[in-house]
């Protein structure tokens, strides 16, 4: 069964602090692993998108890696916002729209 | 328009009775699709248009569901006979170009409908 499983479930830092978000999942065959960042009663929104093949993508102080071998992926968010606050969703691809497998997040709170 | 809009924000009903949920996609966005987010969970696909076809289907998760999709722009999600296990925030998103698992289009979201059955 294809399955994204996320971590932490939730996570307080303060501002200006660094976190890394992680992705483990069982999605066969793969084909992309996307990162979603989701405010609060607001729909997902797309942060990074990484293929079989790249290892590292960066949108800004977001930094996604990918290790295709041991089918995990972090998020890493640099010099965090309070703007960071939201819900960071994993989200893998397999060969057809069914096989689109959401994580369930990781909640982040910024802290001033 | 500037993005995809979703209306109602927010749906209470009472079990049983039937609600249709409305998506507006970006103009000029050939595929739309349906998911559900139920409370802690992920989201789960329910359904894909390209025009006004539909075909994949394979996530809507009983018969009490359909969806269409007229004049490539509009599509509304019905849910009949609703349950408690319906409720749900349900995100429409859409995308210039069908997203195949190996192609980068990216899918943009609607904000939801929050959906409670009493």
């Amino acid at each position: 069964k294809n399955q994204v499983e996320q971590s932490p479930q939730s996570l307080i830092i303060l501002e200006g602090k660094n976190c890394t978000l992680q992705c483990n999942y069982t999605v066969s065959p793969f084909s992309n692993l996307r990162w979603y960042k989701q405010d609060t009663g607001r729909g997902p929104v797309s942060l990074t998108i990484m293929t079989f093949s790249e290892n590292t993508k960066s949108n800004g102080r977001y930094t996604a890696t990918l290790d295709a071998d041991t089918k995990q992926s972090s998020l890493h968010i640099t010099a965090s916002q309070l703007s960071d606050s939201a819900s960071y969703i994993c989200v893998v691809s397999g060969d057809g729209y069914s096989t689109l497998t959401f994580g369930k997040g990781t909640m982040l709170l910024v802290s001033p | 328009g500037a993005g995809v809009s979703q209306s109602p924000s927010n749906k209470v009903t009472e079990k049983g009775k039937d609600v249709e949920l409305r998506c507006d996609p970006i103009s000029g966005h050939t595929a739309l699709y349906w998911y559900r987010q139920r409370l802690g969970q992920g989201l789960e696909f329910l359904i894909y248009f390209q025009g006004n076809s539909a075909p994949d289907k394979s996530g809507l998760p009983s018969d009490r569901f359909s969806a269409e999709r007229t004049g490539e722009s509009v599509s509304t999600l019905t849910i009949q006979r609703t349950q408690q296990e319906d409720s749900a925030v349900y995100l429409c998103a859409s995308s210039s170009q069908p997203t195949l698992a190996g192609e980068r289009n990216e899918q943009f979201f609607g904000p939801g409908t929050r959906l409670t059955v009493l």
